[in-house]
């Protein structure tokens, strides 16, 4: 079944930098578009960004873009979040997930990590 | 950027009720809305994918419609697993967007 296993969370400081990983199984990583989605505390989700089967396409949420870098390893199937400067509105529990089928178009997200939390503080 | 409103933001319910959430996008968006629930401590789990298909493995009881930017989701006959909070998303442009959620509680 799929699998999708988060790391990298953990407590960084204001304007420092965070790389999250996601490790993937159970299904052909290769073919699915990925994203990255985040929960702040007692809020809803927020779609943060995807990247493309080969990874050669990003799209980003405005408030990451110029800052966050999502990426992919389709070798070692995992999934990447490269964070930097970072504020305390980006604490939150940031979820890898998959898209529900592989066309690349109009899918919607069907599977879910357990999600990592990322706590900006000083 | 699409904005989506749901409402209402709590619900109060009884077993067997037959409770409906409605959200609304600030621009058409066709059929391009899914609906989540979440639990505490979980993440989100799809219901309804392209406004009104169910997800597999989903109870009957959950049902989707509209198009557009007006729509609904309905629990046919609330169940104590139900208790929850949902979510739509609209999926036809980057970025995608949420709702705020609705909570649903015991009446």
């Amino acid at each position: 079944q799929v699998q999708l296993v988060e790391s990298g969370g953990g407590v960084v400081q204001p304007g420092r930098s965070l790389r999250l990983s996601c490790v993937a199984a159970g299904f052909t990583f290769s073919s699915y578009s990925m994203h990255w989605v985040r929960q702040a505390p007692g809020k809803g989700p927020e779609w943060v960004a995807v990247i493309s089967k080969d990874g050669s396409i990003q799209y980003y949420t405005d408030s990451v873009r110029g800052r966050f870098s999502i990426s992919r390893d389709n070798s070692k199937n995992t999934l990447y979040l490269q964070m930097n400067s970072l504020g305390a509105e980006d604490t939150a529990v940031y979820y890898c997930a998959r898209e529900q089928g592989s066309s690349g178009r109009y899918e919607i997200i069907a599977y879910w990590g357990q999600g990592t939390l990322v706590t900006v503080s000083s | 950027d699409i904005q989506m409103t749901q409402s209402p933001s709590t619900l109060s319910a009884s077993v067997g009720d037959r409770v409906t959430i409605t959200c609304r996008a600030s621009q058409s968006i066709s059929s391009w809305l899914a609906w989540y629930q979440q639990k505490p401590g979980k993440a989100p789990k799809l219901l309804i994918y392209k406004a009104s298909s169910l997800e597999s493995g989903v109870p009957s009881r959950f049902s989707g419609s509209g198009s557009g930017t007006e729509f609904t989701l309905t629990i046919s006959s609330l169940q104590p697993d139900d208790f929850a909070t949902f979510y739509c998303q609209q999926y036809h442009s980057y970025p995608w967007t949420f709702g705020q959620g609705t909570k649903v509680e015991i009446k």
